[in-house]
């Protein structure tokens, strides 16, 4: 089945520690987008690209990065996790970025940050 | 900036029970989706709205959006334990990045 897949699930890092998080996408989306979500609110944008072009949100610290090397895969990067950065990180697609094309949610990675 | 207000933020209540959350906005959307979230998953969808006074009815979940647009409920009819989870609702503002509610947590009781 075609879907969005996050890698890992669970991933724990030190303070200040640089870490990866990772996803891949088999639905051939233009678009993919990451959202940080807190214990219980609501998803919070980061960024998005479209095709290889990156949209950050203006609120996005710079401690937060991303690449999409190519149109399957999108990384965030986190150069030095605070410990406010733990949360889940959602990565979503969209076909195309016509308002009100379905998004489709990774299951997430839960971060933790020691 | 579009904001989107939900309501309640928590909700309890027995299996059979019905029940109506809120998605409210000062703001016209051209669509508004709604998403179901279980712990440590991605939020799921479940329906799209995106014409006023449209409803739409998934089995025992019943979707409205606001003829102006700008509000929309989810009414859901005899609860299960299974309906338990995070509900929020979403509007799609230009780029179609989603503007999040703050989300409702059902807990459904048997």
């Amino acid at each position: 089945d075609a879907m969005v897949i996050q890698n890992p699930r669970y991933q724990v890092t030190q303070f200040g520690k640089p870490v990866t998080l990772s996803c891949s996408q088999t639905l051939n989306h233009n678009v993919m987008y990451w959202y940080q979500q807190k214990s219980s609110q609501a998803p919070k944008l980061l960024f998005h690209y479209y095709d290889k072009d990156f949209n950050n949100e203006a609120d996005t610290p710079d401690n937060f990065q991303s690449r999409r090397p190519n149109t399957s895969f999108c990384f965030l990067d986190i150069r030095s996790p605070g410990l406010g950065d733990a949360a889940m990180y959602l990565c979503a697609t969209s076909r195309d970025r016509d308002r009100g094309l379905e998004q489709y949610f990774g299951p997430g990675t839960r971060l933790t940050v020691t | 900036t579009q904001l989107l207000e939900q309501s309640p933020q928590f909700l309890s209540i027995q299996e059979g029970e019905n029940l109506t959350v809120y998605c409210n906005s000062s703001s016209v959307f051209s669509s508004l989706q709604w998403y179901r979230q279980e712990p440590g998953e991605g939020p799921v969808l479940l329906v799209t709205v995106v014409t006023g006074g449209e409803v739409k009815k998934l089995k025992r979940l019943t979707f409205q959006f606001g003829d102006a647009r700008k509000d929309s409920s989810l009414h859901i009819t005899a609860a299960q334990p299974g309906d338990t989870g995070l509900y929020l609702c979403a509007g799609a503002t230009p780029g179609n990045k989603l503007v999040f509610g703050a989300g409702t947590i059902l807990r459904v009781k048997s």
